[in-house]
């Protein structure tokens, strides 16, 4: 079975610009959760789809909004890029029903 | 919400050493995962456990939800353990299963 897939790995964008992540759910998973982690610090909950509509959502401001596609697959865009946006963003997924959740390997952003 | 400590923040031990992670929480839990994280950012999923006790391999790890602490074991220890370690909770009643982390446990296993 395939796991969870991100891409690009790495990323470096101007302050300002917008971006866009993808990430692909573990075969069998319908729920995709995005976090953020800065250096140093434990992930970060941004926001949680299932069935294609927001499930819930952590402390972050609106230019972070997210798409989750048919197949499960899902992105994470973000506007107006600050330079505290640089982090490492994990795409996470799991069955529902199913607390336990697979993670990717990640999208590093460096913000410019 | 909910508040979770992870001790000790650094450790270090050689090769061989066995060692004890803890995880407190604030609240009750539904969800309580261990991960650890490869020096290429990936979190590798150790042990979904909410309660009770697992073991695989030279890592075990126990849950005492009404004392809301949970305790990762690593024994004989490797360098391929050298990473960092969190512990991940999800809230009761929480109808998003948001994890939230703790701040982890860097661990370095010197050969």
């Amino acid at each position: 079975e395939t796991g969870v897939t991100q891409s690009p790995t790495h990323l470096i964008k101007t302050r300002g610009q917008q971006v866009t992540l993808r990430c692909s759910s573990q075969s069998g998973h319908n729920t995709v959760s995005w976090y953020q982690q800065a250096l140093g610090q434990g992930p970060q909950f941004i926001f949680q789809y299932y069935r294609e509509e927001e499930n819930g959502r952590g402390n972050f401001p609106p230019r972070f909004s997210g798409l989750q596609f048919p197949n499960y697959s899902s992105e994470l865009n973000v506007n107006a890029l600050e330079l505290d946006d640089s982090a490492l963003y994990l795409c996470a997924s799991s069955p529902q029903g199913y607390y336990g959740y697979t993670f990717g390997s990640g999208t590093r952003l460096t913000v410019v | 919400g909910i508040q979770v400590e992870q001790s000790p923040p650094d450790l270090i031990l050689q090769e061989g050493a066995n060692s004890t992670l803890r995880c407190n929480f604030s609240d009750s839990v539904n969800n309580l995962q261990w991960f650890h994280q490869n020096p290429w950012g990936q979190l590798i999923n150790l042990f979904y456990i909410p309660s009770g006790t697992k073991q695989n391999g030279r890592l075990s790890a126990t849950t005492v939800a009404t004392e809301r602490y949970s305790l990762l074991y690593i024994s004989s220890s490797q360098t391929t353990d050298s990473g960092v370690y969190f512990c991940a909770v999800g809230e009761s009643g929480g109808s998003n299963y948001k994890l939230t982390f703790g701040k982890g446990t860097l661990l370095t296993v010197n050969p």
